[in-house]
């Protein structure tokens, strides 16, 4: 398995204000997505991060709104920005090692105001 | 469109009893199969990953794939109450060029019953 390390591990932020968030792994990963849960609901693929590239968004996720950033293969940053109280969820980072087995981090839950 | 059905339960068992959890999968190109459990307020935990027909046992679960069928279980002998979440199946297929596709049901929500 991989130890991956994802903070905040919660915040509170006020509306129209934006929080970046960052996942680092202890291992070299070939992928890593970005998801979100919403309460008392199914994961949500938000995008793949690439490294070194813009990110492969999903329908319905779009880079000004989801700006996400991998400098390298161990590391990547999800931004939320301009933030609204549907914006209130869990935002898992994951990643894909080379087994091909895919690992979660400990999700940053945000509550938006 | 590529789909992994699950039954959202809630699904009852005693404590001590085979909770069964079941996941089919429409995509026939899946190559690797996953099982996840969730607790209420965390994130994801892989528990189960099984790649070729038939049972892979490890401690109290069990996962069985039937590629044929198009269907994987996962069995927890010896249910206990801590056991109770949410199962999540994935499947995951790779279409060219290292593109990796992983499809996750909705989950089925297990209660284990002291």
């Amino acid at each position: 398995s991989a130890v991956i390390s994802q903070k905040p591990s919660r915040d509170i932020c006020q509306r129209g204000t934006s929080l970046t968030i960052q996942c680092q792994v202890d291992s070299q990963v070939t992928m890593m997505f970005w998801y979100r849960q919403q309460p008392g609901q199914s994961l949500t693929l938000i995008a793949t991060a690439n490294q070194g590239s813009e990110a492969t968004y999903e329908s319905g996720f779009v880079i000004d709104k989801f700006p996400i950033s991998r400098p390298n293969l161990t590391f990547s940053t999800l931004t939320v920005s301009n933030m609204s109280p549907e914006d209130s969820s869990i935002y898992l980072c994951s990643v894909v090692l080379i087994t091909g087995e895919l690992f979660f981090g400990e999700g940053s839950r945000l509550t938006v105001l | 469109q590529k789909e992994v059905e699950q039954n959202s339960g809630p699904l009852s068992v005693p404590e001590g009893a085979i909770a069964s959890l079941n996941c089919t999968y429409s995509d026939r190109g899946s190559q690797s199969f996953f099982w996840y459990r969730q607790y209420s307020g965390k994130s994801p935990e892989l528990i189960m990953s099984i790649y070729s027909n038939g049972d892979k046992e490890d401690g109290r679960f069990t996962a069985q794939l039937n590629k044929a069928s198009q269907y994987v279980s996962l069995l927890i002998r010896d249910s206990q109450p801590s056991d109770s979440a949410t199962y999540l199946c994935a499947v995951t297929a790779y279409s060219g060029a290292g593109s990796y596709q992983l499809t996750f049901g909705k989950g089925t929500k297990l209660s284990v019953i002291p």
